[in-house]
This record gives C-alpha cells, structure tokens and sequence, in this order.
C-alpha cells in the first residue's frame, strides 16, 4: 500500500469555525490532491499541488484553501465550516501529472458540519 | 468540457454471474481511462487502466475492459462475481483538456447476491 496517512479519520465540528485536515505521504510523490466525495457526485476534486508551494484549484475550491510547505504534507483548510461541506474527504498523490497519472488513495476523512 | 457517464448508479447480481459495469465519456482528444475501486469503508484504488495499445485490458481480481473509440465507451466486465466484489467501482478519464486531471463518473455500487 501507498504510505498515505489522513488526519484526523472523523471530525464533528459546528458550523462556522475553522478546520484543517492534513494529508501524509512516504512516497515522495510531487503530486497530492484533495477530493470530496458526495453519494451522486463521485470524486470532485478541491485543489491540488504539483510541487512544495505549488499548488491549484480544482472544480469545487470555494470555501477551500490549501497550503504544503513540505514534500510530504498537504494541508486542506475549511476557514469558515458550513453544512454542505459535510463529505468524506480524500487525498491522492501521484508520482506525475501527466497522462499515465495512476493516483493512490488514502483513507479518508470523514468530516460533520452541524 | 469532459465528462464522464455510469449509467448504472446500482447493479445487482447473483454470485458466481457476469457482470458488466457501463462507462461512457465524452472527449474529442486521445483519452487515457481508468477504473477504481472503493470497498466499504475504504479509499479507492486502482482497479485498470487503458492508456494505449490493445482495447482490451486485463486488470486485478479477474476485471477486465474493453475501450471502443467509436462509442466513446469503456465498460468493466467480470465473467464470474464474488461476494467479495462488493464494492463501489469509478470511471475516471484524462486527456489534455483536463490538464491531465481526472475526470470522475458518479460511480456504480456493484451487489452481489448469494
């Protein structure tokens, strides 16, 4: 298995305040990406990073940020918790982000706004 | 824009059935296609892919697909099923459109009956 490793694995938090999910690789992978998964969506994807400080937004970013000040972290940040980010989070890596980009998964996280 | 169609948000079948997942895509360049599995309670991982070459690719567990250009089409079969199939299965496409981002379909919950 990827050494991928998310942190926290569940969170309940209130609508409003801030929360940061972390996102751990072994791999040395230059690529991670943050998804949220929602029954009838599939994968979306929030942002990702192609590199230390490099990074970019994906399809749903509003209300996301995301930093990564080092190979292996990536950070995902709710700066303001709201009801419809409820989801189970996702982090992938990938060695490339060209067209043979094989993603690893990890666990998942699974996050309630109430 | 790129998409990606599971006409099949469910499919149930008996154990020891065939099986075929249905995945269409929508892309006017070369295409590279993916399946991925999710098992209960777990991240996703890669099930095959078709990047080049034969239309016909052989992945894990017994899961094959056939790419067909024509239909815009890369549906998952497997000749015999298992209970332990059970799972969540995605499509997922990338081409220079998406930056070599993946684009997801909504995914298909595989059943097996016994």
């Amino acid at each position: 298995d990827a050494g991928i490793t998310q942190s926290p694995r569940h969170k309940v938090t209130e609508t409003g305040t801030p929360v940061t999910l972390r996102c751990h690789q072994t791999e040395n992978h230059r690529y991670m990406y943050w998804y949220r998964q929602d029954p009838g969506h599939g994968l979306r994807l929030i942002h990702y990073s192609y590199g230390v400080k490099d990074t970019d937004k994906g399809e749903v970013s509003d209300g996301y940020s995301v930093s990564r000040s080092k190979t292996e972290d990536f950070l995902l940040t709710l700066e303001s918790a709201t009801s419809s980010q409820t989801s189970v989070y996702f982090c992938a890596i990938s060695p490339s982000g060209g067209p043979y980009n094989e993603q690893f998964f990890g666990p998942g996280t699974r996050l309630t706004v109430l | 824009a790129q998409s990606v169609t599971q006409l099949d948000s469910q499919v149930p079948v008996f154990e020891e059935a065939p099986v075929e997942l249905r995945c269409n895509y929508s892309s006017s360049v070369s295409v590279y296609l993916f399946w991925y599995v999710q098992y209960p309670n777990q991240g996703l991982q890669l099930l095959l892919k078709y990047l080049s070459g034969s239309t016909l690719v052989k992945g894990i567990n017994g899961f094959e697909a056939e790419f067909n250009k024509s239909q815009t089409s890369f549906h998952l079969r497997k000749p015999s099923v298992h209970i332990s199939d059970t799972a969540e299965y995605f499509c997922a496409v990338s081409d220079t459109d998406s930056n070599y981002q993946l684009i997801w379909g909504a995914g298909t919950k595989l059943i097996i009956k016994p």
